[in-house]
This record gives structure tokens, sequence and C-alpha cells, in this order.
């Protein structure tokens, strides 16, 4: 089974920390995701990467980064985390050919005060 | 800006088919509908996905008009295990990407299965 780990389930963070979110697959996936689910607003896309110290925005990116060192790895980064941030976080990876389902993981709660 | 549309939330008798429809009026010729769906404190599953075709696998049916701008999807034989919200989403090309592409979710339809 395809697994994707995020390094949190819960987090709490104050206003202007540095936050860092880590997600690990092990199905050696080219693609992984980030995104942010709000109630009404569904799933919206952060960031995503292609390949090992590959990376682009998605619809979000403002106040986020990104980091792909290894190819299993995919961190998203708050520089200076707001309120506006407290929202759910999800990761995601899937292969590059052939089925283009994306493997979740169980998503990190952020709440920032 | 979501390019599905669907009711917020529907109820069904376990044991029923449950019907999740959504519009994607808009829908480009070359996009896909997928649906995925998100039962509590879950990172989200898929479920399917199509083109033009009627599709139908181990989970679920999907049906989708002949002019593209909505879809259904049928669970057969609902179960509790079914309660969750489904998310009809539309995949669009990423141009310039190599073989990537996007998810555009809505807000997904809450669906309860009661006994």
């Amino acid at each position: 089974d395809v697994k994707v780990t995020q390094s949190s389930r819960y987090l709490v963070k104050r206003t202007g920390e540095k936050v860092f979110l880590e997600c690990v697959q092990d199905m050696d996936h080219e693609n992984m995701f980030w995104y942010r689910q709000d109630p009404g607003l569904g799933l919206r896309l952060i960031y995503f990467s292609y390949d090992v110290k590959m990376k682009e925005k998605g619809d979000i990116p403002e106040g986020y980064s990104v980091s792909r060192e290894k190819k299993e790895r995919f961190s998203l980064i708050l520089e200076s985390a707001s309120t506006n941030q407290t929202s759910m976080y999800l990761c995601a990876s899937r292969n590059r050919g052939g089925s283009y389902e994306q493997y979740f993981g169980p998503g990190t709660r952020l709440t920032v005060t | 800006d979501a390019k599905t549309t669907q009711p917020t939330s529907m109820d069904c008798a376990e044991g029923r088919a449950a019907n999740l429809p959504c519009n994607h009026s808009t829908i480009s010729g070359n996009e896909y509908v997928y649906w995925y769906r998100q039962i509590h404190s879950q990172g989200p599953q898929y479920i399917i996905h199509g083109l033009k075709n009627n599709e139908t696998n181990e989970m679920a049916s999907l049906i989708i008009t002949e002019d593209r701008k909505s879809s259904t999807l049928i669970l057969p034989h609902a179960t509790l295990r079914d309660t969750a919200v489904y998310y009809c989403i539309v995949r669009v090309w990423l141009f310039g990407v190599d073989s990537n592409y996007q998810l555009i979710w809505g807000a997904g339809t809450k669906l309860i299965i009661k006994p």
C-alpha cells in the first residue's frame, strides 16, 4: 500500500513563528503536492513538485515556500505564520505516468494563535 | 475558481444506491472529471475518473452526460462506511510542465448514510 505520512496531526504555533510541515512518501513517486483545506472551499493547491529540487506555484502560494531535497520528502514552510494560515494542510503524491490517482496523507491541522 | 458545483449535503438509506450529482458546465474537451471522498479525520481517497464514457470500478460508477456538462457518481449499495464528503473535481493540464496536471476541487457533498 502507498503510504504518505505527515510529521504532525495537530500543531499550534504563534504568530510570526517559522513553521515546517514535513511529508514523506514511500512509493518512489515523482510528483508531490501541498494543499490547504478550509470549510466550504474544498482543497486549494499551494505548491507542487514534479522532481527533486523542482517546484511550481499552485493557486495560493503567498506566504508559503517549499523544499524538495530528496525524492521521498516534500516540506512546506511558513516563513512567518499568520492567523489566516490556520487550516488543515494535506500532502499528496502520485506517479508521473500511468494512473493519475493522488495519494493523500492524513493531514496536519495547524492553528496559529 | 472551482469548476464544479455540488449539493452541500445528501442523505441515503443504507443498502440503497447513492446518486451524487455534479455540474461542470465550463469543462473543456480535454479535462477529466475525478471523484474523491474524504472520511472524517482522513485524507481524501480516490474513487473514479472519466472523460466522456461512463466508467465503473469496484467502488462506484460514473455517468457523464453526453454534453459533459454534468456527471453523477453512483454508489450502488451504500453502507454506513460510505458516510463521507464526496468531491467532484476537474483535472486540468498544466501546459509547459511535462505530464502534469492540477485538480480543481469543489466544496464537496456531505453524504450521510442512514441505517
